[in-house]
């Protein structure tokens, strides 16, 4: 699975849209980007995923760069629920028998 | 289905008892997976179940650690001779497979503390 590198932490202001960036520049073709988070004390819970095209659903929105090397997770307002450890992973769509592997993740802290 | 389920939450013991966790898994989902998380970490992966059989062990899997999925359905992870090293959360996963790598889902985990 492809390497990626998330800033330790950010901070948001409630009711802004939070951005949490990731580099991934060795994700290879079939490869797909995975955004996961946890809150405190409860186990990671799945947001989105994507390939190549901008993705959307209720929790958020992936927008992934045109050379795939690095994308950036939307939560277009964020409230204090969100915050929450966020975790960028890069693997295949499915039938891989190797389990997810997480990094450090990004600390995202909302601020009222 | 309530998801999946981990006992206990919370667990002190002291160095060189021994601790069995609990998991029980979505009841359609065929892959259980163990993780453990210490602090300021991301989870790291411990072993796996395709139903009862145990086919990836992690190098982070000691012989002190045992883990089993006897009927295919729920999973212990086993610690023996504790040592204060072992304090860490205790995650369970499952999923379906063959299925898309969007479908793990997690329970809330066992916090073991060893004094």
């Amino acid at each position: 699975d492809a390497k990626t590198t998330q800033p330790t932490s950010m901070d948001c202001a409630e009711g802004r849209a939070a951005n949490l960036p990731c580099n991934h520049s060795t994700i290879s073709g079939n490869e797909y980007v995975y955004w996961y988070r946890q809150i405190h004390s409860q186990g990671p819970q799945y947001i989105i995923h994507g390939l190549k095209n901008n993705e959307t659903n209720e929790m958020a929105s992936l927008i992934i760069t045109e050379d795939r090397k690095s994308s950036t997770l939307i939560l277009p307002h964020a409230t204090l629920r969100d915050t929450a450890v966020y975790y960028c992973i890069v693997r295949g769509l499915s039938g891989s028998a190797r389990q997810l592997t997480f990094g450090s993740g990004t600390q995202l802290t909302v601020l009222p | 289905d309530t998801g999946v389920s981990q006992n206990p939450r919370h667990k002190i013991t002291k160095r060189g008892q021994n601790v069995t966790f609990r998991c029980d898994p979505i009841s359609e989902h065929n892959r259980l997976y163990w993780y453990r998380q210490t602090l300021g970490q991301g989870p790291e992966f411990l072993t796996y179940f395709q139903n009862e059989a145990q086919l990836e062990k992690s190098r982070l899997l000691s012989d002190r650690f045992s883990a089993e999925r006897p009927k295919g359905s729920f999973s212990t992870l086993e610690i023996q001779r504790t040592e204060q090293g072992d304090s860490a959360m205790y995650l369970c996963a499952s999923r379906y497979d063959p299925g898309p790598n969007y479908g793990y889902t997690f329970g809330s985990g066992t916090r073991l503390t060893v004094v």
